[in-house]
């Protein structure tokens, strides 16, 4: 099936910073998303991307879907405490078959 | 947003009973819905997906005759884990698709199965 490749795995930053993350994989996709993820708790949608190209924002989050279908970045700006946890992407290529890649673990020290 | 309800929130059972874990979907009817296994420190990976009155789709590798899927209503299913052993804990989660919100996936909040 599709792989995709998120990274940085971990990130350890101080707050009011800014922070990027990005999802790459060699198969083509028609939606992105990004979720987010505390501890003990579901993923929570952050963002959806439908086209390629697509620049979206979200208060202090922004995500784009890679002009080439297979990549996406988010950056969150002004990183505050409540920022930490697990962020997802995930792409889809129809209603049924959505993939996630592996997280990225934020650490915001205040 | 639409909401995803998951009961129970915890369970702990010994090796060998079964297990049923709810998924609701409160406020929306739900297309689909989807089973999620999610291990400590990794993601996210499906299960199955399952439209309500039909028989659910299995992923490869995902033992059907053990995690018994039903589907009997546009707002609920139940994922049963049978004859569970201790490498069946994991984190389970639901989630359910709403036409209205382009077929986007709401999760629940997830069910934390312990096996002793």
């Amino acid at each position: 099936g599709q792989q995709l490749n998120q990274s940085p795995q971990s990130m350890f930053i101080q707050e009011g910073e800014d922070v990027s993350m990005n999802c790459t994989s060699s198969s083509i996709f028609n939606t992105w998303l990004w979720y987010k993820q505390d501890p003990g708790e579901g993923p929570v949608l952050l963002i959806a991307l439908y086209k390629a190209g697509e620049l979206t924002s979200n208060g202090r989050l922004t995500a784009q879907f890679g002009i080439t279908r297979k990549d996406s970045f988010l950056n969150i700006s002004a990183s505050i405490p409540s920022d930490v946890g697990i962020y997802f992407c995930a792409g889809r290529v129809n209603n049924n078959d959505m993939r996630f890649g592996a997280g990225t673990r934020l650490t915001v020290k205040p | 947003g639409a909401v995803v309800s998951q009961h129970p929130s915890r369970v702990i059972c010994k090796s060998g009973t079964s297990v049923k874990i709810e998924c609701r979907s409160l406020d929306f009817q739900a297309t689909t819905m989807f089973w999620y296994r999610q291990f400590p420190k990794q993601s996210l990976m499906l299960m199955a997906t399952s439209n309500e009155g039909s028989k659910a789709t299995y992923e490869q590798g995902v033992e059907k005759d053990k995690f018994l899927i039903n589907h009997a209503s546009l707002t609920l299913s139940t994922l049963t884990v049978t004859s569970a052993h201790p490498e069946d804990s994991s984190f389970y989660i639901c989630s359910a698709t709403e036409r209205l919100s382009y077929n986007e996936q709401f999760f629940g909040p997830g069910t934390r199965l312990t096996v002793l």
